[in-house]
């Protein structure tokens, strides 16, 4: 199976801040790669899909980068709706995995 | 704009079977351009995906839980269920139900997400 490492596991940082999230797959997955926002006892909710697809609706604040086995989540300028848990999901054709996430909390 | 809406017994014994189904509104579960998947996420924890299947019944399961695990598709009533048996403990968590799009690259990613629904594995 693909392992998907994400790091940091958790972020501090303060309104304004530009943040980046990393994950890195155990072996290569093109550009199969989607990142999810997900706030307390809410559903996950699709940011960036295929590495850098913006989904329809998503602040253009967001953006993902990367290929192969580096893969990036950057947010330009954090605000105050953006404290939250982030996963990256790989998806080939017969398996998916979630990173372990990576918690976005307030400096 | 797809729906989807989970039900089924929010309380399970151990060594017994979990059953939930997935109710989808808003489009046909008959669609070329969807997988249908389950995701769980124990208290606390981060984010695992169980199985997708398509509406001809293709099935992908995650291998630590293939042997126990079932997804079925119920193109009559626009629904998805989960099996899951022999359930301990581990098992406890909220379940998610998710539609997942599928590019011209076959290419999958999950849009549209259930609210998810609680399940607590206790005698």
């Amino acid at each position: 199976d693909i392992q998907m490492t994400q790091s940091p596991s958790t972020l501090s940082a303060s309104v304004g801040d530009r943040v980046t999230i990393s994950c890195r797959a155990s072996q290569g997955i093109s550009r199969w790669l989607a990142w999810y926002q997900q706030k307390p006892g809410k559903a996950p909710n699709l940011l960036i899909y295929k590495a850098s697809s913006l989904q329809s609706g998503v602040p253009s604040r967001f953006s993902g980068s990367g290929s192969g086995t580096e893969f990036t989540l950057t947010i330009s300028s954090l605000q105050p709706d953006d404290f939250a848990t982030y996963y990256c999901l790989q998806s080939n054709t017969y398996s998916r995995t979630f990173g372990q996430g990576t918690k976005v909390e307030i400096k | 704009q797809l729906q989807l809406q989970e039900s089924g017994p929010g309380l399970v014994k151990p060594s017994e079977t979990l059953s939930l189904t997935c109710t989808v509104s808003g489009g046909p579960i008959i669609s070329s351009s969807y997988y249908w998947g389950w995701i769980r996420q124990p208290p606390g924890k981060g984010l695992e995906w169980i199985g997708s299947i398509n509406y001809s019944e293709n099935t992908h399961y995650t291998s630590s839980l293939k042997s126990r695990v079932t997804i079925s598709v119920d193109t009559s009533k626009n629904q998805f269920s989960l099996r899951l048996t022999s359930v301990t403990a581990a098992d406890t968590a909220v379940y998610y139900c998710a539609g997942e799009r599928k590019d011209g690259y076959n290419y999958l990613y999950f849009d549209y997400w259930g609210q998810g629904t609680p399940v607590t594995v206790s005698s």
